[in-house]
């Protein structure tokens, strides 16, 4: 069974632009959860999807958004990259409508995204 | 966002040792623990977890214990080994089903040969 999958592995944009993070779930799960990791802040909470909607979503500025797709992939947007988006971003999957809570959550590899 | 420092605790073991990750968590409403294993370039990769209803859950080489009169958690492996070495992190769902997990600043678990 292949593992959460996410695109594109490393990124590299500018402050000003905007950029799209991509996560495929594993199959069958429909809990997907997005975290941003940096050495300051550690692992941060910033939304989770289930069936298309978002359920929660962390402290963070309205330039970060993200959506979930009928097939369970899920995006999540930045715009208006600022340097300290700077992180390794991070998607989850779970398998049960509790989503990460008493469920066992599975990470992808990251997307690290640099701003210059 | 939660802050969690920009240094992160260590532990330097021998293989074949018992090595403890200790925990304090800030929720007294979380009633959902988990630990989580990151190794370098790789994401978090989930060892185990345990309910506020257990104080003690077993694994293979690994124990996870429970003490919510101090809101503290600790991971136990048994017999280390070198694979063990690894960022470590505690994460607890602040009660509810608010589907969010709070992660702790981590613990850098190293294994000396």
């Amino acid at each position: 069974k292949a593992g959460v999958t996410q695109t594109p592995r490393y990124l590299i944009k500018t402050r000003g632009q905007q950029v799209t993070l991509s996560c495929s779930p594993i199959s069958g799960h429909r809990s997907v959860s997005w975290y941003q990791q940096t050495p300051g802040q550690g692992l941060q909470f910033l939304f989770e999807y289930f069936s298309e909607t978002q359920r929660n979503k962390g402290n963070f500025p309205g330039r970060f958004s993200g959506r979930q797709f009928s097939n369970s992939r899920s995006e999540m947007n930045v715009s208006t990259l600022e340097l300290g988006d700077s992180a390794l971003y991070l998607c989850a999957s779970s398998l049960g409508p509790q989503g990460p809570l008493y469920n066992e959550q599975f990470f992808g590899p990251g997307t690290r995204l640099t701003v210059l | 966002g939660e802050s969690v420092g920009l240094h992160l605790p260590t532990l330097s073991v021998q293989e074949g040792d018992n090595s403890i990750i200790n925990c304090a968590y800030s929720n007294s409403a979380s009633d959902y623990f988990i630990w989580y294993k990151q190794e370098s370039g790789k994401g978090p990769q989930f060892i185990i977890d345990i309910r506020s209803n257990m104080d003690k859950r077993q694994g293979q080489r690994v124990t996870v214990l429970l003490n919510k009169t101090v809101k503290h958690l600790s991971l136990q492996i048994a017999a280390t080994q070198p694979g063990d070495s690894a960022v470590y992190f505690c994460a607890e769902n602040s009660g509810g089903s608010n589907y969010k997990l709070t992660f702790g600043k981590g613990t850098l678990l190293t294994v000396n040969p």
